[in-house]
Formats: structure tokens, sequence, C-alpha cells
């Protein structure tokens, strides 16, 4: 079955330094991994995909996440952190390899940025 | 810019009373998710369709929940009768299943239900 753990539930960061935000998966075969953001009070944004092409994915707002097979994880990351990226961020892999749209969500990370 | 609209935003309403969530999928999207979230259990998977045919209902409470595709551009989520536990924010998500896709899905920004 198809799993996802994300290891901080909260990430506190100073504006202008660098973002690191962990998810290791499990899956049985070769999985699509993705990576959404909740602003407060809004709807969740894509914000990457993995899907077995470059192990090194880019997103968007300067964002980008790095499958790593031999450690199973999918940590997400950005070199500097701006206000705007104060959210949470769910890390999700899909149920079945993309055959339903059926995802797994993650518990959440939630991320302040300090001024 | 194609977005997946969900009505109403916000609902409050009076235990017991009937309360109907509409989404309008993004045209041409053949998946339509609802999910709802609370503080305390996080996203739940409510139910899903596929080409307007329910595919799994179990995550709803299936005596006061059900969800429907009357048309492509139409879902709905309807609570009869609504109790407090049942406030939460419901989403409603779309996505394209095809040969080789990625399996993403597009939310709507909820509808944010408090029942009193």
């Amino acid at each position: 079955a198809q799993s996802v753990t994300q290891l901080d539930s909260h990430v506190s960061v100073s504006e202008g330094t660098p973002v690191l935000l962990r998810c290791n998966y499990s899956s049985s075969y070769s999985p699509s991994l993705f990576w959404y953001v909740q602003h407060p009070n809004k709807g969740l944004q894509l914000l990457l995909k993995y899907t077995s092409a470059a192990t090194l994915v880019k997103g968007i707002n300067g964002f980008e996440a790095e499958f790593k097979k031999s450690e199973t994880s999918f940590h997400l990351t950005k070199p500097s952190a701006h206000m705007s990226d104060a959210a949470e961020y769910f890390c999700v892999v899909s149920a079945d390899g993309g055959a339903t749209n059926k995802l797994i969500f993650g518990t959440g990370t939630l991320l302040a940025v300090q001024p | 810019d194609a977005r997946v609209t969900q009505t109403p935003r916000d609902k409050v309403t009076e235990m017991g009373q009937e309360v109907t969530m509409r989404c309008q999928p993004i045209l041409g999207h053949n998946t339509v998710f609802w999910y709802r979230q609370t503080m305390k259990q996080g996203l739940e998977l409510l139910a899903y369709f596929r080409n307007r045919a329910p595919l799994d209902d179990s995550g709803m409470p299936k005596d006061r929940f059900s969800a429907e595709m009357p048309d492509a551009t139409l879902a709905t989520l309807k609570i009869q009768p609504s109790e407090p536990r049942d406030s939460a924010v419901y989403f409603c998500a779309s996505g394209l299943v095809s040969t080789g896709g990625s399996g993403e899905l597009f939310f709507g920004e909820g509808s944010r239900l408090t029942v009193l």
C-alpha cells in the first residue's frame, strides 16, 4: 500500500534562509509524488509533481524536490524563504500510480516564516 | 484560467437542516473528488466519481451524506440532517485520468460548513 510520512508537523525559518520540508514515502511500485500547498482559508494548490522522469523536480514559486529512491524520500526545498511562503504543505502520493487520481495525503507541515 | 468552483464558500446552519454543497469541475476533467478537512482528522476522502459514475463513497457516513453528479458540469454533496460534528471545510477536486497521466488533482477553494 502507498503512504507518505511528513517528518515535521511544524517548521519555522527566517525570511531569506533555506527551507527544507521532509517527506518519506512507501510504495509498492514506481510512485507518482506531489507537493501541495494550502494558504489560510484557501484550497490546495499543486506545487510540483514527480512522475518518474527527472529526479529533481522544479515547481512554482522557487520550490523544488528531489526524488531519492534509495532513501524513499521526496523532500521539498527552497533556497530562500519569503514571507508569502508561510502556509501548510502536504506531501502526497498517488494511490495507484495515477490510474484514478486517488491521492493519499500526508499529515501536513506548517511552515512559519519569521521576518 | 480553468478552476474548480465551489458554492457556497461559507454556510452556517442549525442542526437538523439539510445542506447542499455544489462543485463545478474543470471542463474536460473526468474525475471528481470530495474531501473533508478538519483540524482533528486532516483531509479525509469522502467520495469520488469517474465519468460521473460513483467509484467509491466508503468514506461517507451513508445515513446522512449523499453525493451525485447530475451532469458533467455539476457535482453535489448533500447532508441531511446535518449535525455539529459535520462542521468542517469540504473540498471538491477534479482531475483527468489518461494513459500515462500523473494523477494530479485540482482543488476548489472549499465550502466552510458550520452546524450549530
